[in-house]
């Protein structure tokens, strides 16, 4: 059974902070990664996708991959309210193409 | 504008009543899903298709129907089988190969009654 395993928060920073957000996986065949955010009441928008061992920064955003230790984490830099929401970690094993959904890690950032 | 439109946004039906749900897509994605997501709970996966007229059962697939006659629609049917239909209805889609990196629609979110 492959798993992605995030801790369901809610994680609070203060605004202006570094909220990190961490995410492991069972399964070492997993070769792609990524991480949504999903606002209440909203659908999931893909914010950053990782496929190698390092960081990959975009913007505030910065998506570690680690897979001798099989996890994943999304660090935001300079956390701002609109910030605030939920955070999916997915991974996809090498030979498929469907994703492994973590639940979910709900972020708040407070002014 | 690309992207994924599902309809409607919100879809209010009677018990043992069947309801489809519209997926449409315009960003040339050869692959189309549907998930399911339940206050507190993750995604869970009903139905995907690699290609038109070929689909497969996801994890939660009883109760739910699909078809894929063209490429940019992947409608999904709720049926009367399903015994807790009431939930926010996600569709998806990804190219073939590659990353397959999903985008999803903006859902729908029925209520059975």
């Amino acid at each position: 059974q492959k798993e992605v395993e995030q801790n369901s928060g809610p994680l609070s920073v203060p605004e202006g902070a570094i909220a990190s957000l961490n995410c492991t996986y069972s399964d070492r065949g997993s070769q792609s990664f990524f991480w949504y955010r999903q606002y209440s009441g909203k659908s999931p928008e893909l914010i950053m996708s990782i496929y190698s061992n390092g960081d990959k920064e975009d913007g505030r955003f910065t998506a570690q991959l680690n897979k001798a230790s099989q996890y994943v984490s999304l660090l935001i830099r300079d956390s701002q309210p609109s910030d605030s929401a939920t955070y999916l970690c997915a991974g996809i094993s090498g030979g498929s193409y469907i994703p492994t959904f973590g639940r979910g890690t709900s972020l708040i950032v407070h002014p | 504008d690309g992207g994924i439109t599902q309809s409607p946004k919100y879809l209010f039906r009677k018990e043992g009543q069947n309801v489809t749900l519209s997926c449409e897509q315009n960003l040339n994605h050869d692959a189309m899903y549907w998930y399911r997501q339940d206050p507190g709970q993750g995604l869970r996966l009903i139905y995907y298709s690699q290609i038109v007229n070929d689909f497969q059962k996801g994890d939660i697939a009883e109760g739910y129907s699909v078809s894929r006659e063209k490429k940019e629609s992947f409608p999904l049917t709720v049926t009367s089988a399903q015994k807790n239909p009431t939930a926010f209805y996600l569709c998806a889609s990804s190219k073939r190969g590659g990353s397959y990196e999903q985008y999803f629609g903006p859902g729908t979110r029925l209520t059975v009654t």
